[in-house]
């Protein structure tokens, strides 16, 4: 079965320090990944998306950057964080097992820009 | 821009209950997704209805589309307790899901 895992649980970090969250997937070969962003009471934002290694689209210009280095590894960084960087980051991935644009969600990373 | 919007933002009813969520997008889609979050949670995939397809049933939830009124609602029937969660539409196009805000339901025991 797939599995999708993501790191740390909660972060808290202060304004101008670097970050770098990380996702990984089990149990699928070439997924599609994605990197959401859902600002308190809010629906999700779409950041970042890599249909394959080295492939990655930006949706949202910002000072956030996302890396795929392996098939079923997906980093979100920035050199400096903004406060406006607050939020709960959800990685995804997508495959063709069941439906097109199916997509499961990790636990995600409560980040707090202080 | 958000594509779907949930309508309402909220809703508390009794254990027992139906629940009714509405969604409204603006452009054509492929298929339309409902997911659920629990406080503080990834999400979780509910129901996928594709664009050719008008209403699909899974245990308690249906799940209608309008293609011509570019809406769909999802019905929750027999609430329990633990239905207590958001829940978001999320239009599919291409490699992307484009989600709403989301209808926070609370169902009361």
């Amino acid at each position: 079965s797939q599995t999708i895992h993501q790191w740390p649980a909660t972060l808290v970090q202060p304004v101008g320090s670097p970050l770098s969250l990380e996702c990984t997937v089990e149990g699928t070969s070439n997924p599609n990944l994605y990197w959401y962003r859902q600002a308190a009471g809010r629906g999700l934002q779409l950041l970042f998306y890599s249909v394959g290694i080295g492939q990655i689209s930006s949706e949202v210009p910002q000072n956030l950057s996302a890396s795929r280095p392996q098939d079923r590894q997906f980093i979100l960084s920035s050199k400096k964080l903004l406060l406006s960087d607050s939020g709960f980051y959800l990685c995804a991935w997508e495959g063709q097992l069941r439906s097109y644009n199916e997509q499961f969600f990790g636990p995600g990373t409560r980040l707090t820009v202080l | 821009s958000q594509q779907g919007e949930e309508d309402p933002q909220a809703l508390s009813i009794q254990e027992g209950e139906n629940a009714t969520m509405n969604c409204s997008y603006k452009t054509s889609i492929n298929n339309l997704q409902w997911y659920r979050q629990n406080s503080g949670r990834g999400l979780v995939h509910l129901i996928l209805i594709r664009s050719n397809e008008r209403e699909k049933h899974s245990g308690r939830l249906r799940v209608t589309l309008d293609t011509s009124k570019k809406s769909s609602s999802l019905l929750i029937t027999a609430s329990r307790a633990a239905d207590t969660a958001s829940y978001f539409c999320a239009t599919g196009s291409n490699y992307k899901l484009t989600f709403g805000k989301g209808t926070l339901l609370t169902v009361n025991p």
